[in-house]
């Protein structure tokens, strides 16, 4: 089965720049999405196809991808940014969806 | 404004049945892929299954395929999913989405979410 690989953890202090990573082997076909999930809370799309803000997400989250390898960017991160993210995308078939294995985010 | 509602979680045991449904308003229903998406506690999030807006496709992850079904019924906007056979591993929080694509493959994001039902197999 397709897998989505993230680092379990990433620290920043406040004001500083976090990046999340997302390693797949069908990101050079395939976009990436990218959600925020706090605690108890449902998830909320933050980036969208890679580099794409949706209206009323922060402009100091921003989204790359190259080659097998998508990024979400938290710059000047703030303490309300500490979240679990989790990438997401589909298979080379298109058939079956996946999401990323998660990063907790902490901002201290 | 978009609203998922869902309801139909509970405590059943293992081997049982459960049915989920997802009460939509705010877009056209049938414009649109649906998904349900879980997370067991403690854990991160997986995709169960996904339908395309007419109801037409319909696809599951491994670890439900032949237990799982997800239907929807356009005319009342609810999106269903039959959980048969159930076993203790699926046990988590499930959540319906709505896809930003009315295909149902190569979903193209999940853009709203309810706030989740939670079901628990367990003797």
């Amino acid at each position: 089965s397709y897998e989505l690989t993230q680092p379990p953890s990433v620290s920043v202090s406040p004001g500083q720049t976090a990046r999340i990573t997302c390693s797949g082997d069908t990101l050079p076909k395939k976009y990436a999405y990218w959600y925020q999930q706090k605690s108890g809370q449902a998830p909320v799309l933050v980036i969208s196809e890679d580099t794409k803000r949706p209206s009323g997400i922060p402009e100091r989250f921003s989204g790359s991808s190259s080659g097998t390898m998508a990024t979400l960017t938290i710059s000047g991160a703030q303490v309300e940014d500490e979240a679990d993210y989790y990438c997401y995308s589909t298979d080379s078939s298109g058939y079956y969806n996946v999401f990323g294995t998660g990063t907790k985010v902490t901002v201290l | 404004e978009v609203q998922l509602l869902e309801s139909g979680g509970g405590l059943v045991q293992p081997g049982g049945s459960l049915r989920l449904s997802c009460a939509v308003s705010g877009f056209t229903f049938s414009n649109y892929a649906m998904h349900w998406v879980r997370q067991a506690p403690g854990k991160g999030l997986e995709w169960v299954s996904g339908t395309s807006g007419s109801g037409g496709g319909t696809y599951y992850a491994d670890s439900v395929k032949g237990r799982f079904t997800i239907s929807r019924d356009n005319s009342r906007s609810t999106l269903y999913l039959q959980m048969n056979s159930l076993r203790p591993e699926d046990t988590a929080v499930y959540y319906c989405a709505k896809d930003q694509g009315g295909n149902g493959y190569d979903s193209e994001g999940l853009d709203y979410w309810g706030q989740g039902t939670l079901v628990t197999v367990s003797s």
